[in-house]
Order: C-alpha cells, then structure tokens, then sequence
C-alpha cells in the first residue's frame, strides 16, 4: 500500500460545484502539504500544516481550504470550483526532524473544471 | 522572497550519454536543503539526489551527480550513462532550514534511443 494515498485519482467536474481532496499518510508524519502542479510553473504551495493545530496559507491559497482531521489526514477543498483550478494536485508529507528530510509525495489527482 | 529558477524548459540526451541539468535559487539564509526529483510520465514524484548546503562534497547517487556552487547559488544535476527510463521531468528544489519547499517550474529530459 502506498505511504501516502490521495482521493480521487481522476475527477472531472463542473463550475459553480464544490469539490473535495482527500490525503492520508500512514507515514507517521507531522507535516502535511498541498500543491498544485501546472505545465511552466512547477509546484506551488497551496497550504501546509506542521501539526493538528497548525494550518498555514501557501503562495496561492486563494479559491481553496483545508481541513487537518488527524495527524495522517489532510484535505483540500474547492468552495465553488473555477475551470482555472484545473491542474494536477499533490499531498506531500515529511518528517519533522531534519530539514534535509525529503518530502513523500502521493500520485496525484488530476482535476478537471469544465 | 526565496526563488528556484530552470533555466531549460526542455532538453534531450542521446541514450547512453550524459546530460546536465540546470538550477539556481536565491536566498539570503545561509543554512538550507537542495533536492532534485524526478516525474515521469507515471507523475509519481520521486526523490533523485539532495544536498545539505552546510557540505562542500558533492553528492552522488549512482549514475546521479550534482555539482552544487553554493557561492553562485547554483545546483545542477548531471546524469551520467543516460537510459530510456531517465526521460522524465525533473524539479529542483530548495528548503530552509525547516520552512516549506519551494520548486523550480521543471525541466523536460527526452532521452534518444
């Protein structure tokens, strides 16, 4: 089983709906994060949490929130989904202890706004 | 604000060769991480080769290399004996001492038979 799954695979859907991420890491990890990935522009940072407690806007966190239900579950939501949050999304965890530690990436979710 | 940069949107190596690709970052900390991951068409990001900013010796992961200039803020990776399943894109990224990880836009490698 993966180390860090994410909900859906796939999902294709309308403007106007809302929409919901989900992210689970049997990892052990504090930290949680969100990107979005598009053609040109590499990663970017959505939102992160370092704890249950802590939840921390990104570079672009505009249009989405998030949820920290337990230490291995981080979801991301669109309130009113828009065809430019079409892009490919990740969850990414890593340990707290030691900067040098890399980050443990789902496989994505590739989302559709028609 | 801190900042990656990959200066090559695409490249291509001929099978059996070595490629090198190109990173650079701004920062004023002095204390950081480097990583290069890899995603292939899979899109699986997977983990290549990092660097601790506090070392001088370059790291090395079998036919990966990077050559990391920490004075020119610069990172590249050089991949060395290139084969068919090294065609990916591929992100630097740099990370302060535990503060988030920002990525560069990526680099297309295409490897020729």
């Amino acid at each position: 089983d993966a180390d860090v799954t994410q909900t859906p695979r796939n999902r294709i859907t309308k403007t106007g709906k809302r929409i919901m991420l989900e992210c689970s890491q049997t990892k052990g990890h504090d930290r949680m994060y969100w990107y979005r990935q598009d053609p040109g522009l590499g990663l970017r940072l959505i939102y992160y949490s370092f704890d249950v407690k802590d939840i921390n806007k990104g570079e672009i966190s505009d249009g989405y929130s998030v949820s920290r239900q337990a230490q291995a579950k981080f979801s991301l939501s669109l309130e009113s989904a828009i065809p430019n949050q079409t892009a490919l999304y990740f969850c990414a965890t890593s340990d707290a202890d030691g900067s040098n530690q890399p980050q443990h990436f789902g496989d994505g979710t590739r989302l559709s706004i028609l | 604000a801190q900042t990656v940069t990959q200066s090559q949107p695409e490249m291509s190596v001929q099978e059996a060769e070595t490629v090198t690709l190109s990173c650079t970052y701004d920062t004023s900390e002095s204390d950081y991480y480097l990583f290069w991951y890899k995603q292939p068409p899979s899109r699986q990001m997977i983990l290549v080769i990092r660097q601790e900013a506090y070392k001088q010796q370059n790291a090395t992961e079998n036919r990966f290399s990077v050559n990391f200039q920490k004075a020119a803020k610069s990172f590249s990776l050089k991949i060395s004996d290139s084969q068919l399943g090294d065609a990916a894109m591929y992100f630097c990224a740099y990370r302060a001492s535990y503060d988030k990880v920002i990525f560069g836009p990526g680099t297309s490698l295409s490897v020729i038979p």
